[in-house]
């Protein structure tokens, strides 16, 4: 049963646009990371929030954890080619990562 | 050299056919996981270890085993192989839930 949901599914903008992910539950979650995926590779963490209402930022990444810590999203502002990639929220459920849906970025230059 | 390693990368198979996927790492972890990968559905996981003597099932076990050899290796069965068992299978580690799991290259499995 999959219980985290992303949207969009698909994201498609030129670059210096910004653009938030967002990643959605019923299920209250103790932490929440982030991930990157390139094609042929596998997911690299980009970060992790672990109290309700937290924001971090990593450059133009701009990362939130709702206050009832079911949902999060992520901001990017002025988007580069290089942000191109799949995007997987993660939560911790029971000792265990379950992965959202995904959003797959392409940033046109 | 990779932290985590996979092997093989590709694998084209038939219905029915046992195949097995190896993971091997070099972090001295030790939680390591198995997870499937299909679009449009993340990554959905198979089975985890947390050490040598402590298997789990996770998510969608069904079909699958495994084997945790060692420290650094863990590797996953498919006993019968059936199409739709056909995906990209990634293996981690970490070593609390919390940090930083690291994922290898991943398997891309076919079964035809």
């Amino acid at each position: 049963t999959q219980l985290l949901e992303q949207s969009p599914q698909f994201l498609s903008i030129q670059e210096g646009e910004n653009l938030t992910v967002y990643c959605n539950s019923s299920s209250v979650f103790s932490s929440l990371q982030w991930y990157r995926q390139e094609p042929g590779e596998g997911p690299v963490l980009l970060v992790t929030v672990v109290t309700g209402g937290e924001v971090k930022k990593l450059k133009r990444l701009t990362f939130q954890f709702g206050d009832a810590r079911k949902d999060s999203s992520l901001h990017i502002t002025a988007a580069q080619p290089g942000d191109t990639g799949l995007y997987l929220c993660a939560g911790e459920n029971t000792d265990k990562l379950i992965f959202g849906t995904g959003t797959r970025l392409q940033v046109f230059p | 050299d990779a932290d985590v390693t996979q092997t093989p990368r590709n694998r084209i198979t038939k219905t029915g056919k046992r195949i097995m996927l190896e993971c091997s790492q070099t972090k001295g972890h030790d939680r390591m996981y198995w997870y499937r990968q299909d679009p449009g559905l993340g990554l959905r996981l198979i089975y985890y270890s947390f050490d040598v003597k402590d298997i789990n099932k996770g998510e969608i076990s069904d079909g699958y085993s495994v084997s945790r050899q060692a420290q650094a290796k863990f590797s996953l069965s498919l006993e019968s192989a059936i199409p739709n068992q056909t995906a990209l299978y990634f293996c981690a580690t970490g070593q609390e839930v919390t940090d930083t799991q690291y994922f290898g290259p991943g398997t891309r499995l076919t079964v035809l």
